[in-house]
């Protein structure tokens, strides 16, 4: 079965610091990866995907296949980056979306 | 364009009541998902719509939930009867398998927030 684990609830990190939230994945096909972000008082909305390989709001995911990884990484904080990071799992034969149990990133001041 | 609409945005009921929520996907999208948010937890699905058919349901606790998308457009989640752990945010949401880039991202509605008193 597929499964997407994110081992941190919560990362506190002071701003201008790097920030990397985990996320591993099981599954035998093909994934494709995102990371969603929820900020306060906003709709889930998508962050990247790994297909893309492109780096938002400063942001990069790389999917290690190896390791069943897709780290989210940031070299120096933002306080505006303080939100809810949900790393998901797509199936390409039926599209079935499957989340992991989130993570929020506090940024210090 | 227009995103995914929800409604209501909060309900209040009492165990053993029933309630519905509506979901209006982005135009044109064939996939519709409704998702369950339990408070500190991810959105876990419940089921998942290609047009008017269901994909994927073996999520949904189907003694007491219930979904349909009878045109193909937008879909009705109903609980009945409520039980108080089905208090949660029920996210709907929208994909369009048939855009270019496979996978393409999900839209997702503001979200109902229900509790069960």
């Amino acid at each position: 079965a597929q499964r997407v684990t994110q081992p941190e609830k919560l990362l506190s990190v002071f701003k201008g610091a790097p920030v990397e939230l985990k996320c591993n994945y099981s599954y035998s096909g093909s994934p494709e990866l995102f990371w969603y972000v929820q900020y306060s008082r906003q709709r889930l909305q998508l962050l990247l995907r790994h297909i893309s390989r492109e780096s938002i709001k400063g942001f990069t995911a790389d999917l290690n296949k190896g390791e069943t990884s897709f780290h989210l990484k940031k070299p120096f904080a933002q306080e505006e980056d303080s939100a809810m990071y949900y790393c998901a799992l797509s199936r390409f034969r039926d599209d079935k979306i499957i989340f992991g149990k989130g993570t929020r990133l506090h940024i210090l001041p | 364009e227009a995103g995914v609409a929800q409604s209501p945005r909060y309900k209040i009921i009492e165990k053993r009541q029933s309630v519905a929520f509506w979901c209006n996907p982005i135009s044109g999208h064939a996939t519709l998902y409704w998702y369950q948010q339990i408070l500190g937890q991810g959105p876990k699905l419940l089921i998942q719509f290609q047009n008017n058919g269901v994909v994927d349901d073996s999520q949904l606790p189907k003694d007491r939930f219930s979904a349909e998308r009878l045109k193909g457009v937008d879909s009705t989640l109903k609980i009945q009867p409520a039980k108080l752990e089905d208090s949660a945010v029920y996210l709907c949401a929208s994909t369009d398998p048939g855009a270019l880039v496979p996978n393409t991202e999900a839209f997702f509605g503001q979200g109902t927030r229900l509790t069960v008193v």
